[in-house]
């Protein structure tokens, strides 16, 4: 079964700071896919990243992007030049694929706090 | 573009009262839909998919049940609430796996995205 581990509960980092999120994962599948998503205080999930287990480059979204180490089966997190708006829960998740339908298995989360 | 939508946003039922969650999704065909819950301060646990109409599968054995009358709607019950049925629940669509893929380094047709979810709470 796949799993996802996400250590730090929570994170408290000042403004325009750069701040890195942990996530690592366990898998047999060759081919996976990673996902982090941020949930603000208003509970709805948005997508902000993705990452392809045959991706040789790490993704890249604006502020965003995906510290990718295959080899150490990890994928973090990392936010550059960070805003109040950023404060919320962070969740990295994994797709497994299954009957034509592509389940995500998620994380426990992190609760970012950005501090002005 | 897509839009999904839930309703209602909050819900306080009474224990061993009905309940029925209803999700539809606009600018897509024949999406994948998932049902998540979760519980405060928790990660998100799946609770059901589909990949087309009356196709349901079931991740967790529990007194809920899911229907997907149309193509993009997806419907989540129970004839009896408990209280454990209490927390947040999302509804979520993707690209159907095997449909035109067009994949590109930012995203994947494996991607969900998640509507604004509904709030219940059982007392």
């Amino acid at each position: 079964a796949q799993k996802i581990t996400q250590t730090q509960p929570g994170m408290f980092v000042q403004e325009k700071e750069a701040v890195t999120l942990d996530c690592t994962y366990d898998t047999s599948d060759q081919s996976y896919g990673l996902f982090w998503y941020k949930q603000p205080s208003s509970g709805e999930m948005i997508f902000l990243i993705y990452q392809g287990s045959y991706d040789e480059q790490n993704a890249t979204e604006g502020r965003y992007s995906l510290n990718f180490q295959k080899a150490r089966k990890s994928a973090n997190l990392v936010i550059s030049a960070s805003q109040l708006g950023d404060s919320a829960m962070y969740f990295c998740a994994m797709r497994e694929r299954e009957q034509g339908a592509q389940k995500l298995v998620f994380g426990q989360g992190t609760r970012l706090t950005i501090n002005p | 573009s897509q839009t999904i939508h839930q309703w209602p946003a909050t819900l306080v039922q009474p224990v061993g009262s009905p309940l029925s969650l209803e999700c539809t999704v606009e600018g897509t065909s024949n999406p994948n839909l998932y049902w998540y819950r979760q519980a405060a301060g928790r990660g998100l646990q799946l609770l059901f998919y589909s990949v087309g109409i009356g196709q349901i599968s079931s991740e967790v054995p529990q007194n809920l049940s899911a229907s997907r009358p149309q193509d993009r709607q997806f419907i989540l019950s129970s004839k009896k609430l408990l209280l454990s049925d209490s927390g947040f629940y999302l509804c979520a669509w993707s690209v159907r796996w095997g449909a035109l893929r067009q994949t590109n380094a930012r995203t994947s047709t494996d991607t969900q995205y998640f509507g604004p979810g509904t709030r219940l709470t059982v007392l």
